[in-house]
């Protein structure tokens, strides 16, 4: 059974700063995995999507890598703006599955201004 | 593109009421719809996957009677949450998607809050 761990659960920064985000899952055979972003009481916004094949994505500031055999994925998010703040979640696509998605916890950021 | 609207954004009602809540694709034909239940704090959990014209495929541990999925069209889907108690009250959040494989994209929610 696929299961995705987030590291760190939270994560407060000051404004400016580079931070890395974390994700980790427990079988490499996936679709895809994709990085979200979750304000208060909405819906998600897709940020990221990474097919298997590949080793990185890039949008703006954000730039997210994925090492299969491994089981992990990083969320980089230069010069942070307190705009950024939210909750990031990472979520899998299991190969086996076709279409459903597997989420982790998710990692609440804060950036402070 | 891909935009998908959920209807109604909150809803509060009495034990023992009926909700029904719709997901719609906007701008694309939607081959797979999926509901998730968020609590606070908390992940998502996938309840049910649903596809146009068939019956929708429940997750282990959710109760077919208490949660009806309906996916009658390739731009809706609905979520019913029958004769609903304190208990089922949560974030509900829906997906479409276009295929396996193929990206997810979701609606904004709805709070479902049960008194």
């Amino acid at each position: 059974k696929q299961e995705v761990t987030q590291i760190p659960a939270a994560l407060s920064v000051p404004e400016g700063e580079n931070l890395v985000l974390n994700c980790s899952f427990t079988d490499s055979a996936i679709y895809n995995l994709q990085w979200f972003r979750q304000d208060p009481g909405k819906g998600l916004t897709s940020l990221l999507l990474i097919q298997s094949s590949q080793r990185e994505q890039t949008s703006g500031r954000l730039n997210a890598s994925l090492d299969k055999s491994s089981g992990r994925s990083t969320l980089y998010i230069a010069a942070s703006q307190p705009g950024d703040s939210a909750t990031y979640l990472c979520a899998v696509m299991p190969g086996e599955y076709g279409n459903k998605l597997v989420f982790g916890a998710g990692t609440i950021l804060r950036v402070k201004s | 593109g891909a935009v998908v609207s959920q209807h109604p954004s909150r809803v509060i009602c009495k034990s023992g009421t009926s909700v029904k809540i719709e997901c719609r694709s906007l701008d694309f034909q939607a081959t797979t719809m999926f509901w998730y239940r968020q609590f606070p704090k908390k992940s998502l959990m996938l309840m049910a996957t649903s596809n146009e014209g068939s019956k929708a495929t429940y997750e282990q541990g959710v109760e077919k009677d208490k949660f009806l999925i309906n996916h009658a069209s390739l731009t809706l889907s609905t979520l019913t949450v029958t004769s609903a108690h304190p208990e089922d009250s949560s974030f509900y959040i829906c997906s479409a998607g276009q295929g396996p494989g193929q990206p997810q994209h979701f609606g904004d929610g709805t709070r479902l809050s049960i008194l």
